[in-house]
């Protein structure tokens, strides 16, 4: 079984621009999470689509959205490019089931913002 | 708020030695817990997880302690091995709760 894709694995953009992440769940997956990692900050929950829903969300502003298709894979939209946004972003991906089902991740996509 | 808490940003150990890892939490609502190691460029794997109607529980050489009077978990490593070198994080999970801890740099010293 395929893990969880993300591209790209690297990105490179410049203040005051936009980005789009994208992330591949496990098949069967049905729900989605996002989450920034920047040193010091362990792993920062931005949100979680289930069946195209989103049914939570973390503490970001506005700048930060996403959304999930009807095939589960989900983006991730950062509008207007700050150097703080400057992070490695992880999705994972875990099947329906109990709340309490380990999630798997991807490996991620660095964002360095300049 | 930082409902999750790991206060040790990084922990050495010599090999073979017993490797513990700490995480504090404040809201009791959520009652099963999860550990994840990272390894650069990687995302996080799962490694063990303790639902709040035990105290305790073990796999291999990874041993989870629960307090819930204290409202404190644990992770033993033992013995240490290198491979273990990794960044460890402490998740509460429960009701679609996604709470990270900060994390634990631990290197294991050959």
């Amino acid at each position: 079984k395929a893990g969880v894709t993300q591209t790209p694995r690297y990105l490179i953009k410049t203040r005051g621009q936009q980005v789009t992440l994208s992330c591949s769940p496990i098949s069967g997956h049905r729900s989605v999470s996002w989450y920034q990692q920047t040193p010091g900050q362990g792993l920062q929950f931005l949100f979680e689509y289930f069946s195209e829903t989103q049914r939570n969300k973390g503490n970001f502003p506005g700048r930060f959205s996403g959304r999930q298709f009807s095939n589960s894979r989900s983006e991730m939209n950062v509008s207007t490019l700050e150097l703080g946004d400057s992070a490695l972003y992880l999705c994972a991906s875990r099947p329906t089931g109990p709340d309490n089902s380990p999630l798997h991740f991807g490996n991620g996509t660095r964002l360095t913002v300049t | 708020d930082q409902q999750v808490k790991q206060n040790s940003p990084s922990l050495s150990v010599q090999e073979g030695r017993i490797s513990i890892l700490n995480c504090d939490y404040t809201n009791s609502m959520f009652d099963y817990f999860l550990w994840y190691k990272k390894y650069p460029a990687e995302g996080p794997t799962f490694l063990i997880s303790i639902s709040s109607i035990k105290d305790k529980n073990e796999d291999g050489r990874f041993t989870v302690f629960l307090n819930k009077s204290a409202k404190h978990l644990s992770l033993h490593i033992v013995p240490s091995q290198p491979g273990d070198s990794a960044v460890y994080f402490c998740h509460q999970t429960g009701a679609n709760n996604l709470f990270f801890g900060t994390g634990t740099r631990l290197t294991v010293i050959p």
